[in-house]
Parts: C-alpha cells; structure tokens; sequence
C-alpha cells in the first residue's frame, strides 16, 4: 500500500463547476498537508497546506481534512481551463522530516 | 529572487556514466530534498537532508548518493546511471519541517 494515494483520473469537468480532488494517506500521525499543482513540463507549486481538522478556504480553492478517516481533499470552486493540470497531495510524516507526495490526479476542466 | 536552482536541466548519459546533479538554494532554507518524477506518475523521495550535516534515504535511494556541500547547496551523484534511472528529477528546499517546499525547474535525464 502507498503512504499517499489518489486517483490518477482524469477527472474531466466543465467550465464553471466544482472539481473534487481526493487523497488518503496512510501514516495516522501526520500533521500537514499540502496541494500542489504541476502544469505539463513543469515544477510543482503550492496551493494550499492544511494542518488542522476542517476546511480551509483560499479564493476558489477549498482543502478540507479529516484526520480520523485520514483523507484529504481539494475543492475547486468555478472551474476554469487554466486549472488543467496534474494535482499533487503531499503529506509530513509524524517525524515531519520527509515529504511524500502521491502519483497526482490529473484535472481536465473543458470549455 | 533566483530561489532553487539546478543544474543542468537536459543531460544524455550512457549507461555505466556517471555524473552530478547539482542544487542551490539562496533562501536560507534548512531542509532540502531530492525527488524523480516518472511519467504519469508523482515525486518519488530519493534522499533529503533535513538540516545541514544530515543525509537521510527516502523512497528510492539505491544507485545514488547525496552530499549536503552547506546549508545552501545539496546535490546527487549518479555512479554508474542505468536506463532505469531516466527521469525527470527535482530539488527541493523548505525553511523548517512541516513548511512548504519550493521546487527547482527540474532536470531531465536521459541514460541510454
């Protein structure tokens, strides 16, 4: 089983609507959590760290966590075609010295 | 701001080379991070050094070696490249543990 896993998709969605990126994590004692997106042939940049239970809202973009199911999720709110790309989870260890990332959804937002 | 850097960004190598990946970062991070990205597929961990003078294996460590040069530079070392190792590799550095990573523009590797 992989420390962080999620769908690889693609997850295709129309203009305007809501996207819902999903990540499960397997190391109960984490402590944050990061989104990042990664354009084809590029780095990865950061969305949004989450540390505590709940929903943390930044613009069109949503993470909520829940630490007793272990699962992290990203909403995005009006999606446009510019949101196209891979989604990267990535999650601390309970040492929070390494950061382990899952093998990314790939979001396809259609005009 | 240069952030992280890497060197070089396109390398062809044949199998048995060897060669050094190089990583800087100019903002006085503590933590830095090796990973490879295979197609379709997300960052795995190679090595990291979560302040200067430690090394520690990730994920995927065998057939490389790190170095942690300062505080500013880390780099890894391919001895003897294979095929298996042709991959698109980033840097990586963070201020503290449990803070956001930066990531540097990546190096694409290709062994034949």
């Amino acid at each position: 089983q992989k420390e962080v896993e999620q769908n690889s998709g693609p997850l295709s969605v129309p203009e305007g609507a809501i996207a819902s990126l999903n990540c499960t994590y397997s190391d109960r004692g984490s402590q944050s959590f990061f989104w990042y997106r990664q354009y084809s042939g590029k780095s990865p940049e950061l969305i949004m760290f989450i540390y505590s239970n709940g929903d943390k809202e930044d613009g069109r973009f949503t993470a909520q966590l829940n630490k007793a199911s272990q699962y992290v999720s990203l909403l995005i709110r009006d999606s446009q075609p510019s949101d196209s790309a891979t989604y990267l989870c990535a999650v601390n260890n309970n040492a929070g010295n390494m950061l382990t990332f899952g093998g990314g959804t790939r979001l396809m937002v259609k005009p | 701001n240069a952030g992280v850097t890497q060197t070089p960004k396109f390398q062809v190598l044949k199998t048995g080379q060897s060669m050094t990946l190089q990583c800087a970062q100019d903002m006085n991070h503590n933590s830095m991070y090796w990973y490879r990205q295979d197609p379709g597929m997300g960052l795995r961990l190679i090595y990291y050094s979560a302040s200067e003078g430690t090394t520690d294996k990730g994920e995927v460590p065998n057939g490389y070696n790190v170095s942690r040069l300062n505080k500013r530079e880390f780099s890894l070392r391919l001895e003897s490249a294979a095929p298996s190792q042709t991959s698109v590799y980033f840097c990586a550095s963070r201020v503290l543990v449990n803070a956001e990573a930066f990531f540097g523009q990546g190096t694409r590797l290709t062994v034949v």
